[in-house]
């Protein structure tokens, strides 16, 4: 059962356009939502995170829309680059509790066109 | 910190063979991760530790997949029998105590099961 729900699959956007990536999820338990980044060969690595007490944070060109009442959340990249062709995963945790796990959407593969 | 080390970055073998997996995490981390990525399902958590204790092996696949750690700067996910089916490049990744806000991965293993 998919605790994290993510759309698209893939994404193509033009250089200069945004990108915008979807996730929703279930459990209102989760307090903890971050987006890892991730280049061909290598490991995911934390971009941006958000907590359900904002609605919005803003790092750069990247910034995550959060909707607690849908349990939805969203990243948008700004102005994108071909340099942010990569796979982007929501994920959602639980820092509160002992369990501690990352709960992680499918992921999106980002291409940007020059 | 090197960061999570993994070991081998890939491996081919034959169907019926047993593969071992290793992970060095960052050292101070209490919580160490594996998890198997696909196209279709995306980062599948299949194991945690906390302590060097598993927590939660809900998601290891069947019988044939098996995890250890047998301290805190070492664990090994091990496959006995390999099936072509678990083809997939599977992550190792480690986060301090509870409250943890950042997994971090290493580069995975390419697993190949001809």
């Amino acid at each position: 059962q998919q605790q994290v729900k993510q759309s698209p699959q893939s994404l193509i956007v033009q250089k200069g356009g945004i990108s915008i990536i979807n996730c929703a999820y279930e459990n209102t338990a989760f307090d903890y939502f971050p987006w890892y980044q991730q280049f061909p060969g290598k490991g995911p690595a934390l971009l941006i995170a958000i907590r359900p007490d904002v609605s919005e944070k803003k790092e750069g060109r990247f910034t995550i829309s959060f909707n607690k009442s849908a349990k939805q959340f969203s990243l948008h990249i700004m102005d994108s680059q071909p340099g942010d062709s990569a796979t982007y995963f929501c994920a959602a945790s639980k820092t509160r509790n002992t369990g501690n796990q990352f709960y992680f959407g499918t992921g999106t593969s980002l291409t940007v066109i020059p | 910190d090197a960061g999570v080390i993994q070991s081998p970055r890939h491996e081919v073998t034959e169907m019926g063979q047993e593969v071992t997996l290793r992970c060095k995490p960052i050292s101070g981390h209490d919580y160490l991760f594996w998890y198997r990525q696909t196209m279709m399902r995306g980062l599948e958590l299949l194991i945690y530790f906390n302590n060097n204790v598993p927590i939660d092996d809900s998601g290891m696949p069947e019988d044939r997949f098996s995890a250890k750690m047998p301290n805190a700067s070492f664990s090994t996910l091990k496959i006995q029998p390999s099936e072509p089916r678990d083809s997939a490049v599977y992550f190792c990744a480690s986060s301090l105590g509870p409250g943890a806000t950042e997994a971090f991965f290493g580069q995975g293993t390419r697993l190949t099961v001809v």
